[in-house]
């Protein structure tokens, strides 16, 4: 076990569809990081945030969002979603060099 | 963009033998790691070099580091069938720590 928890497991929902994906980073770390996995694409960086503000940006859809609050849960959010936007969702959390990695949330959107 | 070739896409050898799977990359980096990720569930840290380091041992792995070829390998020594899962080369430069990774190996080690 990680440490960092991601609600929920599994997620199924149709296209047009708004979902949130949370993220709960382990105690002490103030990184969360958001990766996206999918076949075609691979494991890609979505976003970066450390204590609350935004650090780093990668391939993100302007579709998509994100938060880190101020008991440093993170939020991802994921707006008129689109068939190709199904994929495994990772969040990590870090202090220091290595990155923890929650469980994941799979996206299915039909 | 993937930062990372990771070769072979898929290695399947038997139980007891070692295995090796290379990385390579295209930027300066500060460090490279390496992950295991189980069948679609989330990545285990398993090692890390830093930038200025050749070779680095952990248990039965071994990660060699060569800046000049942009390269890495990961040696898997005495392998189990607990080792079956795919291993992920992730480098970070120095654009604030985010991973960039490599394609992954899937490797089957055969009881």
């Amino acid at each position: 076990d990680s440490g960092v928890t991601q609600t929920p497991k599994h997620l199924i929902t149709a296209t047009g569809q708004r979902v949130t994906l949370r993220c709960s980073p382990r105690s002490g770390d103030l990184s969360v990081y958001w990766y996206q996995q999918s076949l075609d694409q691979g494991l890609q960086f979505l976003i970066h945030y450390y204590n609350g503000e935004e650090r780093a940006k990668g391939n993100i859809l302007e579709r998509f969002s994100a938060q880190q609050f101020p008991d440093l849960h993170s939020e991802l959010n994921l707006s008129s979603l689109e068939l190709g936007d199904s994929a495994l969702y990772f969040c990590a959390s870090s202090v220091g060099d290595i990155q923890y990695f929650g469980a994941g949330t799979r996206l299915s959107v039909l | 963009s993937q930062q990372g070739e990771e070769d072979p896409q898929a290695l399947s050898i038997q139980e007891g033998e070692n295995a090796t799977m290379n990385c390579s990359y295209k930027t300066s980096i500060n460090n490279l790691q390496w992950y295991r990720q189980n069948s679609g569930r989330g990545l285990v840290h398993l090692i890390l070099i830093r930038s200025n380091e050749r070779e680095k041992h952990s248990g039965r792995l071994r990660v060699t580091l060569d800046t000049s070829k942009k390269s890495s390998s990961l040696l898997i020594t005495a392998s189990r069938a607990a080792d079956t899962a795919s291993y992920f080369c992730a480098t970070e430069n120095n654009q604030g720590g985010k991973l960039i990774f490599g394609q992954g190996t899937e490797l089957s080690v055969k009881p």
